[in-house]
């Protein structure tokens, strides 16, 4: 069964450093999302992205992150300049429609750890 | 996008048991989808149900819906040491809104 791929499968960076974490959606997928997961806490939606450009972000994605689809294939999630606070698991996911309206497919995620 | 709360927030039973997980919501929905999550991994899709829809059966789940209630129940019958995970509800309002909203999850042990 076709799956969504992300790496690396974990990250150590200093703070203040810029960071990419890369996913590979599912092929014929047009709907991707980022989101992540602190330590012990709730799954929280970043971004929404189809057609090239962003479909909706919440309050966490701000001026730091961006999100970029460089070629057909891989789906990227750049961090500036890392805080602490962004050491979390980011988890990538692919619909082939809306998410509110399809299932969204989860990679097993990047483990962020910021130093 | 709106949030689902699940209940309870932690479930032990023995395998071979049925465990039922309930999610309650507070506005009107397009549809609720079911997710699981094992340790340490991503979150994998389960069941959607859609507003107009009661009931949902795919193999060992069965999952409800009651709009008048706002409210969804998951049940797992005979479960297996492999069912232990999270499992989490997400509300979706539908057209308009892309994200999926977790809550905390309803943590399911399932001892041996």
């Amino acid at each position: 069964e076709p799956e969504v791929t992300q790496t690396p499968s974990h990250q150590v960076t200093q703070m203040g450093q810029e960071v990419i974490l890369r996913c590979v959606p599912i092929s014929n997928h047009l709907y991707f999302y980022w989101y992540r997961q602190i330590l012990g806490q709730k799954v929280e939606f970043l971004v929404s992205f189809y057609n090239n450009e962003i479909s909706e972000k919440s309050e966490i994605f701000d001026d730091q992150f961006s999100v970029e689809r460089p070629d057909g294939s891989n789906f990227t999630l750049k961090i500036r300049s890392t805080k602490l606070e962004d050491s979390a698991m980011y988890f990538c996911a692919s619909s082939s429609s809306l998410g509110g309206n399809q299932p969204q497919h989860f990679g097993d995620g990047t483990r962020l750890s910021i130093l | 996008s709106q949030q689902g709360e699940e209940d309870p927030q932690a479930l032990s039973i023995q395998e071979g048991e049925n465990a039922t997980m309930n999610c309650s919501y507070k506005t009107s929905i397009n549809n609720l989808q079911w997710y699981r999550q094992n340790s340490g991994r991503g979150l994998v899709h389960l069941i959607l149900i859609r507003s107009n829809e009661r009931e949902k059966h795919s193999g060992r789940l069965r999952v409800t819906l009651d709009t008048s209630k706002k409210s969804s129940s998951l049940l797992i019958t005979a479960s297996r040491a492999a069912d232990t995970a999270s499992y989490f509800c997400a509300p979706s309002p539908g057209a308009g809104s892309y994200q999926l909203t977790f809550g905390k999850g309803t943590k399911l042990s399932v001892i041996p």
